[in-house]
């Protein structure tokens, strides 16, 4: 089944903790980006990829790394997570960087930083 | 500046009616338009999208979107709506000559409620 996979779906971490939220895909993507949600605000992208080793910020990068080693995997590090980046995640791909194609998204990884 | 505004924050229809989410958008060049849903705890998922050509586009579930150029809108309906659609819908849009600019501007959300 094509899908995109993100773990783990549910995190409660502490101010200050590194963590990593992987992504994958299985369809053999080139493009793969990282969002947030968040109430009142919708999606905002916060780094995406056009390929393996190609990556560049997106509207809210601020605290955020990424690395694209594989072209399968996409995962988004959090060095020293914040309260303010409380938030739902969604990772998503789409075949290619073309304004026309459509994107795949992950099931969304809620994530607290108390 | 490209945006996209969902005008209406939220929608009520009871089953069986026709439903209407609406979008306008203003991009510099041609839009690229897409439609996507968000059911409860879960990820998105591409609903349609309107390209080039007929103007009327049809999509999963039932859904269809009319794209109207002189009113730069792309409102998403359905002739009759089930409970199951309750969903949180999203417009998005991106300009064929955005050249680097790749990402897609998404609108705000509109909440779908479909009452028995």
């Amino acid at each position: 089944e094509a899908q995109v996979t993100q773990n783990p779906r549910y995190l409660i971490t502490v101010t200050g903790k590194k963590l990593t939220v992987t992504c994958s895909q299985n369809m053999n993507h080139e493009y793969m980006s990282w969002y947030r949600q968040d109430p009142g605000l919708g999606l905002r992208q916060i780094y995406y990829s056009m390929n393996v080793e190609v990556t560049d910020k997106g509207d809210v990068p601020e605290g955020y790394k990424v690395s694209r080693k594989e072209k399968r995997n996409f995962p988004l590090i959090l060095e020293s997570p914040s309260p303010n980046q409380t938030s739902l995640y969604f990772c998503a791909s789409s075949a290619r960087d073309s304004p026309y194609n459509e994107q795949f998204f992950g099931p969304g990884t809620r994530l607290t930083v108390l | 500046a490209q945006s996209v505004a969902q005008p209406e924050d939220q929608v009520n229809v009871a089953e069986g009616n026709p439903l209407t989410v609406k979008c306008t958008y203003s991009v510099s060049g041609n839009p690229y338009l897409f439609w996507y849903v968000q059911y409860p705890n879960r990820g998105l998922q591409f609903l349609l999208k309107y390209i080039t050509g007929d103007n009327l586009v049809k999509g999963s579930y039932g859904f269809e979107a009319e794209f109207n150029k002189s009113q730069t809108s792309f409102h998403l309906k359905k002739p009759s709506a089930l409970v199951s659609d309750s969903a949180l819908y999203f417009c998005a849009v991106r300009a064929d000559n955005a050249g680097n600019n790749r990402k897609l501007i998404w609108g705000l959300g509109t909440s779908l409620a479909v009452n028995p």
